[in-house]
């Protein structure tokens, strides 16, 4: 099966520098990457996704890059601010199975004032 | 809004005892999903459903069991709860059509943490 190993597992950020967080991927069947961020208290929400027919993505302050080659795909935060501050998951999807997605085990990121 | 809601977010039960976790969504949404969260293991997938009366077991499905008597609930079932499955518990789902199209993003309830002593 799939298996998606990210890193780091915490970050710690000054407020205003970039902050950058990787994934890699094992099944090259796999097509849809999408990053969810997961506030305090609440379930993950889906913040950026791209896929593997689009080697980069942009969304104001955030942007996803995928290398299919390598099987790596990376998430994009600059200019942070304290309320980036969260759980971030990345995760891989082949878009058959019900859905199914294999997630990555998470990174804390912290945004310092 | 696509709502996801799950029936309690803390539960204390006792080791031995039955523990239902109840999930429901609004969105017409045929895949459902249940996962545990535990600190530096991100996501597990526990049982998933694509239809009404339809399951299948995901990566750790080992002393839970799921029902999906209607489409818009998916209820996770704790036969006799053990102190090791003291987690978060996430409800998710995604709707078939998002899937075929190749965006199938999940939406989350707000999560249910269990403690079982």
């Amino acid at each position: 099966g799939e298996n998606v190993e990210q890193h780091p597992s915490t970050l710690s950020v000054q407020e205003g520098d970039s902050a950058v967080i990787k994934c890699t991927y094992s099944d090259s069947a796999s097509n849809y990457f999408p990053w969810y961020k997961q506030e305090l208290g609440k379930g993950p929400q889906l913040i950026i996704d791209i896929r593997s027919n689009v080697g980069e993505k942009k969304d104001q302050r955030i942007a996803v890059t995928l290398n299919k080659t390598a099987k790596h795909f990376s998430l994009h935060i600059t200019e942070t601010q304290p309320e980036d501050s969260a759980v971030y998951f990345c995760a891989a999807s082949t878009g058959t199975n019900a859905g199914k997605s294999t997630f990555g085990d998470g990174t804390t990121l912290t945004v310092k004032p | 809004d696509v709502k996801v809601t799950q029936s309690s977010r803390y539960l204390v039960k006792r080791t031995g005892e039955k523990v239902f976790l109840e999930c429901v969504q609004d969105m017409d949404h045929e895949n459902m999903f249940w996962y545990r969260q535990d600190p530096g293991l991100g996501l597990r997938l526990i049982y998933f459903s694509y239809d009404v009366k339809m399951k299948e077991k995901g990566d750790i499905p080992e002393g839970y069991s799921v029902s999906r008597e209607k489409k818009e609930r998916f209820s996770l079932i704790l036969e006799s709860a053990s102190t090791n499955q003291t987690s978060m518990y996430l409800c998710a789902s995604t709707k078939l059509g998002s899937v075929l199209a190749g965006y199938n993003e999940q939406f989350f309830g707000p999560g249910t943490r269990l403690t079982v002593l």
